[in-house]
């Protein structure tokens, strides 16, 4: 397996507060992304980035932020979590962007109560 | 935009029925497809890929898909399946990010 760590695995927190989940690679890849996935939805793009501070926003990046201040972190945050935004939340890596094969991280449940 | 359709939520069959899940996208230029699974309890990982070339591509464990390009499909295929096959499926495009169809779930009866 590829060398991605996601912290924390699990996590309930409340409605109104801010959670950040990190994303830790020993790769040294370029390109990280950052999905929820829920039921009937598939996985959905919140943020990636393709290099140290580069970031761009995914489909359903609305009430998340992230940062990259290393190449091997990549940290998601809910500025103020919501119940919509219970989820499974998977960090990905590639070490190139269009071509190369993405690895995933074993996830975080995240439930907001 | 670049968005991935799979037409399958759902499929149920019994061990060495043949299996093809569709997949549609809808970008009309160069794409990078890909086949992941997710077997239950863990993370995505690759089937196969297509960049160019051979559009009958040859995966892991026994699937392949077809790449037509004039119907934007890649069509994922095992001609015969194993209870161990059980998963969901999801079919992916990567132009400058990647994208994910909303995935097929396919039990298999042993």
């Amino acid at each position: 397996d590829a060398g991605i760590t996601q912290s924390p695995r699990h996590k309930v927190t409340e409605t109104g507060t801010p959670v950040t989940l990190r994303c830790h690679q020993t790769e040294n890849h370029r390109y990280m992304y950052w999905y929820r996935q829920d039921p009937g939805h598939g996985l959905r793009l919140i943020h990636y980035s393709y290099g140290v501070k580069d970031t761009d926003k995914g489909e359903v990046s609305d009430g998340y932020s992230v940062s990259r201040s290393k190449t091997e972190d990549f940290l998601l945050t809910l500025e103020s979590a919501t119940s919509s935004q219970t989820s499974v939340y998977f960090c990905a890596i590639a070490q190139a962007g269009e071509t190369a094969e993405a690895f995933f991280g074993q996830g975080t449940r995240l439930t907001v109560v | 935009a670049q968005s991935v359709s799979q037409h399958n939520h759902h499929v149920i069959l019994s061990e060495a029925a043949s299996l093809e899940l569709g997949c549609n996208y809808s970008y009309g230029g160069t794409v990078n497809l890909f086949w992941y699974v997710q077997y239950p309890g863990q993370h995505l990982q690759l089937l196969l890929k297509y960049f160019s070339g051979d559009p009958l591509v040859k995966g892991i464990k026994g699937f392949e898909a077809e790449f037509i390009k004039s119907k934007f499909s890649f069509n994922l295929r095992k001609p015969s399946v194993q209870w161990s096959d059980t998963a969901e499926y999801f079919c992916a495009v990567n132009l400058y990010k990647l994208s994910f169809g909303a995935g097929t779930t396919v039990t298999v009866r042993a």
